[in-house]
């Protein structure tokens, strides 16, 4: 079946630029998650949610960063005012029920100029 | 979550077992052990889990110590295609948080 989906799956964006990235879940998982990893590293948690609740979001590095989930489907992470720093691949991944195996998509990765 | 320690890399020739290891020795009773990997500019692919028995799937079989503080995956025939960075983690599955915390990984290259 239709695995994790992201898009897009490239995006260059200017310094002070928002960006807005997707994730379309496997159909029917309840968990959705948003990491982010940076060149040479693991991955690293951003945010958790639970249908449409945001259960986490501990791992968001500052209040440019915003995720949404708002039919508990599809998910969208927005960067306001890039940051250099902010470049990375950021990777959605789902999960059926609580708690169980989470699935990752393809990510997106993100370069801020 | 307990933290895992794996070496950096490790090499294995094509067609014979991969043996990859795992420390995990301050892991709890209700801590599982995940294993991922990740092939270049692909988001990271499960491979297998256990809590105390040995597992087996598909893609490989998952031995844990009776004491539970280290693991090894095994890829029983490695292909170049398992040329990937392997993730060992740990991860309560009681409900409450849900994340997933990675370490760097250990760089698996599979050499024919």
């Amino acid at each position: 079946g239709a695995g994790v989906s992201q898009s897009p799956r490239y995006k260059v964006a200017k310094r002070g630029q928002d960006v807005a990235l997707r994730c379309d879940p496997i159909s029917g998982h309840v968990s959705l998650f948003w990491y982010q990893q940076a060149l040479g590293q693991g991955p690293e948690f951003l945010t958790y949610f639970q249908n449409e609740a945001q259960l986490d979001k501990s791992g968001l590095p500052s209040d440019r960063f915003f995720a949404e989930r708002p039919e508990g489907s599809v998910s969208t992470l927005k960067i306001q005012r890039t940051q250099q720093e902010d470049s990375a691949v950021y990777l959605c991944a789902s999960s059926p029920r609580v708690p169980d195996t989470q699935y990752f998509g393809p990510g997106t990765r993100l370069t801020v100029l | 979550d307990a933290k895992t320690t794996q070496p950096t890399s490790m090499d294995c020739a094509e067609g014979r077992a991969a043996n990859l290891p795992c420390n995990h020795s301050t892991i709890s009773g209700n801590e599982y052990v995940y294993w991922y990997r990740q092939i270049h500019s692909q988001g990271p692919q499960y491979i297998i889990h256990g809590l105390k028995n040995n597992e087996t799937n598909e893609m490989a079989s998952l031995i844990i110590t009776e004491d539970r503080k280290s693991s090894t995956l095994i890829l029983p025939h490695a292909t170049l295609r398992d040329t990937a960075v392997y993730y060992c983690i740990v991860r309560v599955d009681q409900g409450g948080s849900e994340k997933l915390v990675f370490g760097k990984g250990m760089k698996l290259t599979v050499n024919p």
